[in-house]
């Protein structure tokens, strides 16, 4: 049982496009969202995050939203750059017994065409 | 500021020899650590986690093991590896109440 979606494996953009990554989670108890950035064989970098008593969160060219009645949350990158091509992973975390656990989607990978 | 060290970054290890991947963080005291798995063309999924020295959770099971035997070292064993044991590993820290969870750079394990 898959609690954390991310359903397109792969977005193609054009640079200086809009880039709009999408999430969908079940568990509605998911107190905190991430994004994570991955290169090939490195581990994921934290890129933004959002509580879920906020709507939107904005940090530069990165903006997350999430939309809890629909469970559903999406990172918007503007404008974007050909340096953004990696694999994004929306994580949900669950906080329980004084500590966080993530559970990550499969990924989507990002290609920015110049 | 704190660092996150894993090694090494790729093993290659024949089936049924035992496994030690090291994390040691630096620059923070009593962190939450983790270690996960990627399996190719999956996402991360999570192995264990310890909230202090000696404490362990597993979320799956498996034919791995977890150790904490100092405030900032966490360590994944396994006795005898299986051929599904391949995967690209990651250790993790944070501290606690709505901060991001760090990655290090990973272990490359094949098992041949």
């Amino acid at each position: 049982d898959q609690q954390v979606k991310q359903n397109s494996p792969s977005l193609s953009v054009q640079e200086g496009r809009i880039s709009i990554l999408n999430c969908d989670y079940t568990n509605s108890m998911f107190d905190y969202f991430l994004w994570y950035k991955k290169y090939p064989a490195e581990g994921p970098t934290f890129l933004i995050s959002i509580s879920s008593i906020k709507d939107k969160n904005e940090d530069g060219r990165f903006t997350v939203f999430l939309n809890k009645s629909a469970k559903h949350l999406s990172l918007h990158i503007v404008p974007s750059q050909p340096g953004d091509s990696a694999v994004y992973f929306c994580a949900a975390q669950l906080t329980q017994g004084g500590s966080e656990k993530l559970v990550f989607g499969k990924g989507t990978k990002l290609t920015v065409n110049p | 500021s704190q660092t996150i060290h894993q090694w090494p970054a790729t093993l290659v290890q024949p089936v049924g020899s035992p496994l030690s991947l090291e994390c040691t963080v630096e620059g923070t005291s009593n962190p939450n650590l983790y270690w996960y798995r990627q399996a190719a063309g999956r996402g991360l999924q999570l192995l264990f986690y310890s909230v202090g020295i000696g404490q362990i959770s597993s979320e799956v099971p498996q034919n791995l093991s977890a150790s904490r035997p100092q405030d900032r070292q966490f360590i994944l064993s396994s006795k005898k590896l299986l051929l599904s044991d391949s995967g690209f590993y990651l250790c993790a820290w944070s501290v606690q109440w709505n901060q991001p969870q760090h990655f290090g750079d990973g272990t490359r394990l094949s098992i041949l």
